[in-house]
């Protein structure tokens, strides 16, 4: 059974500064991963989509990492803002059964707070 | 072009009552799925629609079930109800159910249970 977990479970920063947020799943055998942002009482706005067969997906300062076989992504923020501050989730699709091609499996957020 | 939208914003039942939960997907999508996602949570994967058929579902009993129309939209039905379905519901959609296809969600549901 997939799992993720994701550390550290909230977080707190001056702006201006640069942070990474980490996940971590238990089967490698995984399609893609995807890092996505949840305002308070809003839904999911996906950020990036990383696939098995690459390292990292890049978008403005944002930048992901993926380490299929250590079962490990990063989330790179640089020169963070007030506006950043939301709930950073990661969500990986697949596992070694085969079977869930269609299913997200989610960890359970990174609470970020930016201070101006 | 239309993001994905669902129906109503907020719901509040009873316990052994029942619900439907609405959700149209973004312009172009014919794949729906739906997740729970409980206060402080991660969203869990309910089921997910292609086709007008059921194609993949997660660990939730049978009180969860749901139905895709012609036109693509999705209804969410809850029979019942228990304090724990308290939760915000989450709908998703994609073009097709290719793995590396991503997943546009919409604000939610917020369920509350008395």
């Amino acid at each position: 059974k997939q799992e993720v977990t994701q550390i550290p479970a909230a977080l707190s920063v001056p702006e201006g500064e640069n942070l990474v947020l980490n996940c971590s799943f238990t089967d490698s055998a995984i399609y893609n991963l995807q890092w996505f942002r949840q305002d308070p009482g809003k839904g999911l706005t996906s950020l990036l989509l990383i696939q098995s067969s690459q390292r990292e997906q890049t978008s403005g300062r944002l930048n992901a990492s993926l380490d299929k076989s250590s079962g490990r992504s990063t989330l790179y923020i640089a020169a963070s803002q007030p506006g950043d501050s939301a709930t950073y989730l990661c969500a990986v699709k697949g596992d070694a059964g085969g079977t869930s091609y269609g299913k997200l499996t989610f960890g359970q957020g990174t609470i970020l707070t930016v201070h101006p | 072009d239309a993001g994905v939208t669902q129906s109503p914003t907020h719901l509040i039942k009873t316990r052994g009552q029942q619900v439907t939960l609405r959700c149209s997907p973004k312009s172009g999508h014919d794949t729906v799925s739906w997740y729970q996602q409980a206060l402080g949570q991660g969203p869990q994967f309910i089921f997910q629609y292609y086709e007008e058929e059921e194609r993949q579902r997660g660990n939730f009993p049978d009180r969860f079930s749901g139905h895709q129309f012609p036109n693509y939209s999705s209804e969410l039905n809850v029979n019942a109800l228990l304090l724990g379905d308290s939760a915000l519901y989450l709908c998703a959609s994609s073009w097709g159910t290719g793995i590396n296809q991503p997943q546009h969600f919409g604000d939610g549901t917020r369920l509350s249970i008395l």
